[in-house]
């Protein structure tokens, strides 16, 4: 069975500062990854994802993550914080692109002046 | 960018009641789903469905739910007997006939009293 953790709940960082949040995956067959975002009152926007292929992938807004299998990482990351990145993210797997997804927990990024 | 759109955005009902839930996917999409996140959890894959009939549901999907494309458009969920524990955030989500993006509506918040 395919399961997904977020480390860390609520990450709070400066405005500048570098955004790592944590994802790592369980699957028995090689899965696709992705990371949503979730604006206040908004739906599930895709930020990114992997399939095959390169395992750096590169999403909106500046975000990016990369699949380590050995791992069993996919990491989202953006160099230079904006206060407008301040949302909910979240982590989830399947094994075939548009279908059933396992979402992570979640995780809140805070973003100080 | 085309959007999913759910009625209505918050929905308040006493429990035993029915509630159905909307959802109009973007136009040209194929494949429906339901998802929900009760507060301060993950978000849970409910239902599938896919050229009108359910292609998979998970074990929170019970006899109390059901789905239906009653006029070709809408996108419906409905819960025959609202429980305390159906109080959520109840997400659809649509994608076209490649099955590669989940498009997902801003939600209904589900609140039972």
């Amino acid at each position: 069975a395919q399961s997904v953790t977020q480390l860390g709940s609520h990450v709070s960082v400066s405005e500048g500062a570098l955004v790592l949040l944590r994802c790592n995956y369980s699957s028995s067959v090689p899965p696709y990854l992705f990371w949503y975002v979730q604006y206040p009152n908004q739906g599930l926007q895709l930020l990114l994802k992997y399939t095959t292929g390169a395992t750096l992938v590169k999403g909106i807004n500046g975000f990016e993550a990369e699949f380590k299998k050995s791992e069993t990482s996919f990491h989202l990351t953006k160099p230079s914080a904006h206060m407008s990145d301040a949302a909910e993210y979240f982590c989830a797997v399947t094994l075939n692109q548009g279908g059933k997804l396992i979402f992570g927990q979640g995780t809140e990024l805070s973003v100080k002046p | 960018e085309p959007e999913v759109t759910q009625t209505p955005s918050h929905q308040v009902t006493q429990m035993g009641q029915e509630v159905i839930l909307r959802c109009v996917p973007i136009s040209n999409h194929l494949y429906f789903y339901w998802y929900r996140q009760i507060l301060g959890q993950k978000v849970e894959f409910l239902v599938s469905f896919y050229n009108n009939e359910i292609s998979e549901k998970s074990e929170i999907f019970d006899d109390q739910f059901s789905v239906e494309r009653p006029d070709g458009s809408n996108f419906t969920l409905k819960i025959r007997s609202t429980k305390l524990e159906d109080s959520a955030m109840y997400f659809c989500a649509t994608t076209g006939a490649t099955n590669e993006k989940l498009f997902f509506g801003s939600g209904t918040q589900l609140s039972v009293l």
